[in-house]
């Protein structure tokens, strides 16, 4: 059965504290993502990554960094937590070549005090 | 930007009672995929339409894809608490893997 895990249901920082939300596949998937999902604006992408070292900014990549040193693991960074940046955040991860599912995790729920 | 709009927003109706959400854009994409989401869950994919016209039905869902490629509708007939939750649709842009989801339409069926 297909599996996306993230480290951490919920996590409660500090304004300034860098965060680390990491995210794991047991699919052999190509493709990982980083979403966020605020009410009213459904998904927006933060980064996409397609192959291992390889990335791609999304539409709100401001205030974030990722990194995929493997495969099934791709990590979402937010080097100096504000509070904007309090949301849900998805992992997703797929194979490669067009018209695929994404298959997501249960978000990671963050709130910056 | 391509964007990908939704309505309504909300959706409050009684078990029993049929629903349509409409998903619009200028854009035009390669494919389009509707995903449900469940409190505390991800998305999970209900359908991928691929074909200008196209009408998919999975069980009391109907789905169909616009003839310009543009727009999607999802119509529930008979809607059951079962139902409830956040309806997604996402366009499959050309040449690249990624998604552009809508903006999302939260559905409560009351029994």
């Amino acid at each position: 059965d297909v599996k996306v895990t993230q480290s951490s249901r919920y996590l409660v920082k500090r304004t300034g504290e860098k965060v680390f939300l990491e995210c794991v596949q047991d699919m052999d998937h190509e493709n990982m993502f980083w979403y966020r999902q605020d009410p009213g604006l459904g998904l927006r992408l933060i980064y996409f990554s397609y192959d291992v070292k390889m990335k791609e900014k999304g539409d709100i990549p401001e205030g974030y960094s990722v990194s995929r040193e493997k495969k099934e693991r791709f990590s979402l960074i937010l080097e100096s937590a504000s509070t904007n940046q309090t949301s849900m955040y998805l992992c997703a991860s797929s194979l490669a070549g067009g018209v695929e599912t994404q298959y997501f995790g249960p978000g990671t729920r963050l709130l910056v005090l | 930007t391509q964007l990908l709009e939704q309505s309504p927003q909300f959706l409050s109706i009684q078990e029993g009672e049929n629903l349509t959400v409409y998903c619009n854009s200028s854009s035009v994409f390669s494919s389009l995929q509707w995903y449900r989401q469940e409190p505390g869950e991800g998305p999970v994919l209900l359908v991928t339409v691929v074909t200008g016209g196209e009408v998919k039905k999975l069980k009391r869902l109907t789905f169909q894809f616009g003839d310009a490629r543009k727009d999607s509708s999802l119509h529930i007939t008979a809607a059951q608490p079962g139902d409830t939750g956040l309806y997604l649709c996402a366009g499959g842009a050309y040449n690249t893997d990624k998604l552009i989801f809508g903006t999302g339409t939260r559905l409560q069926v009351f029994p």
